[in-house]
C-alpha cells in the first residue's frame, strides 16, 4: 500500500544554516507529493507540492523535487530563520484516492 | 479570508460522555475530511464526505460518527470517548476527491478525556 517515510526529528539548527528533511514514499500509482507545515498552535498549512516526476515545488525559500527514480521528495532550504521553527509533514495522494498519506512529521527548531 | 474553522480549539470530556467537535468552511469545497492525530504520529483519516456522500475508513471505530447538515458544516461525534481517543482532531476540505487535490486544514481541536 501507499506510505511515506520521513526523517525522524527533532532537528535543531542555527539561523542561516542549510536544511534538509528527507522523505521517501511507496505508492502503487503516480502520486502527487506534498509538504505541509504546522506552526505552534496552528493547523496544517500546505507549504509546497509537486504532481509529477521531476517537478520542483517551491515556496518561502523551501524547495523539493519529485524524484521518481529514488522515490523521494526531500525538503530543502538554503538559509533557515527562527520563524521556520515548526513541524514539517511529507504527504502523498495517489490518483483517484481520497486520502492523504502522511509521514510522522519532523520538528524543526531554529535557534538565533 | 476563506478558511477552515474548528471549534472548540480545546475540549475536555469525561470517560464515556458523548462529545461533538465542529468544523466549518468558507471555501465552498464539496469534500470535507476528519483526521485523528495522536501524539508524535501522522494524521490518520477517519472518514470524509463527498458532498452528502459519507465515506468511512475501514478501520474507523463505530464509536466515531459524523454529520454534514450542509456544505459549510461538518461535525465529529464521539459517542463514548475512551482514554485512547485523546488526540488532536483535524478537519480538512478539498475541492474534489477524484484525484490528488490539495487539502486545506483547520487549526485542529485537541481532545482530552478524563
Amino acid at each position: 500500500g501507499d506510505s511515506v517515510t520521513q526523517m525522524e526529528g527533532p532537528v535543531t539548527l542555527s539561523e542561516e544554516a542549510f536544511l534538509t528533511i528527507n522523505c521517501t514514499y511507496t505508492a502503487t500509482g503516480y502520486p502527487s507529493l506534498f509538504w505541509y507545515v504546522q506552526y505552534p498552535g496552528e493547523g496544517l498549512q500546505l507549504l509546497l507540492k509537486a504532481t509529477k516526476a521531476d517537478d520542483k515545488g517551491s515556496n518561502k525559500g523551501f524547495e523539493a523535487t519529485y524524484r521518481k527514480e529514488t522515490t523521494s521528495f526531500h525538503l530543502e532550504k538554503g538559509s533557515v530563520q527562527v520563524s521556520d521553527s515548526a513541524v514539517y509533514f511529507c504527504a502523498l495522494s495517489d490518483r483517484g484516492a481520497n486520502n492523504l498519506f502522511f509521514g510522522t512529521g519532523t520538528r524543526l527548531t531554529v535557534i538565533p | 479570508d476563506a478558511m477552515v474553522i474548528q471549534n472548540p480549539r480545546y475540549q475536555v470530556t469525561q470517560f464515556g460522555k458523548p462529545v461533538t467537535l465542529s468544523c466549518s468552511q468558507t471555501l465552498n469545497h464539496n469534500v470535507m475530511y476528519w483526521y485523528q492525530q495522536k501524539s508524535s504520529q501522522a494524521p490518520k483519516l477517519l472518514f470524509h464526505y463527498y458532498d452528502k456522500d459519507f465515506n468511512n475508513e475501514a478501520d474507523t471505530p463505530d464509536n466515531f460518527q459524523s454529520r454534514r447538515p450542509n456544505t459549510s458544516f461538518c461535525f465529529l461525534d464521539i459517542r463514548s470517548p475512551g482514554l485512547g481517543d485523546a488526540a488532536m482532531y483535524l478537519c480538512a476540505t478539498s475541492r474534489d476527491s477524484q484525484g490528488p487535490e490539495t487539502q486545506y486544514f483547520g487549526p485542529g481541536t485537541r481532545l482530552l478525556v478524563l
